[in-house]
């Protein structure tokens, strides 16, 4: 089956600053790839997905690059704030859309 | 739209006792799933529906039963709940086409 490795696991940025969480994925058959941030104690949420077709996507101050032949993606925050401290999560679907595989999370914390 | 909807929000339960969580979705989605989510793990894909009257497991289907008669419900079943059960389940739902999951607010289950 599909495996999804997440890194880092923790990170520490000061506001204003850039922020990347990196992932690799194992299956060359999975085509979507979401990122979900959740905040303690609620629902993940999706805040940005890729298609395989796609090299880039961006959305305001959020960005995902797909590199398909390295099977990397990554999320790329600019401009931090004190509100995307969270946990984020990257996805990688397989099974005809059927089956949702995640990475193990990023914790990041904005500071002051 | 209620969206995705899940009871109870916390269950205390002991080893051996069965129990069922709910799940119900009012979005007319075809596509629905449970994961599970622990400390460092992610979440991790129990069981999926991709219609009423089939389902299919995920990658961690053990010590789980689900079934789908309506489209709008799907609850899973703990039959003899484990400490090792221990864990937040989110549910989730498709729309037909789409690629977005649309997460519940979670269960919160502790086995004592």
């Amino acid at each position: 089956g599909e495996n999804v490795e997440q890194h880092p696991s923790t990170l520490s940025v000061q506001e204003g600053d850039s922020a990347v969480i990196k992932c690799t994925y194992s299956d060359s058959a999975s085509n979507y790839f979401p990122w979900y941030k959740q905040e303690l104690g609620k629902r993940p949420q999706l805040i940005i997905d890729i298609r395989s077709n796609v090299g880039e996507k961006k959305d305001q101050r959020i960005a995902v690059t797909l590199n398909k032949t390295a099977k990397h993606f990554s999320l790329h925050i600019t401009e931090t704030q004190p509100e995307d401290s969270a946990v984020y999560f990257c996805a990688a679907v397989t099974g005809g859309g059927n089956k949702l595989t995640f990475g193990t999370g990023t914790q990041l914390k904005v500071e002051l | 739209n209620a969206g995705v909807t899940q009871t109870p929000k916390f269950q205390v339960l002991k080893t051996g006792q069965s129990m069922t969580l709910q799940c119900a979705q009012d979005m007319n989605h075809e596509y629905m799933s449970w994961y599970r989510q622990d400390p460092g793990m992610g979440l991790r894909l129990i069981h999926y529906s991709v219609g009423a009257g089939i389902t299919d497991q995920g990658e961690v289907p053990n010590g789980y039963n689900v079934s789908r008669s309506t489209t709008e419900d799907f609850p899973l079943r703990l039959l003899s709940a484990a400490p090792s059960q221990t864990s937040v389940y989110f549910c989730a739902s498709r729309s037909p086409g789409g690629e977005t999951q649309y997460f519940g607010p979670g269960t919160r289950l502790l086995v004592l």
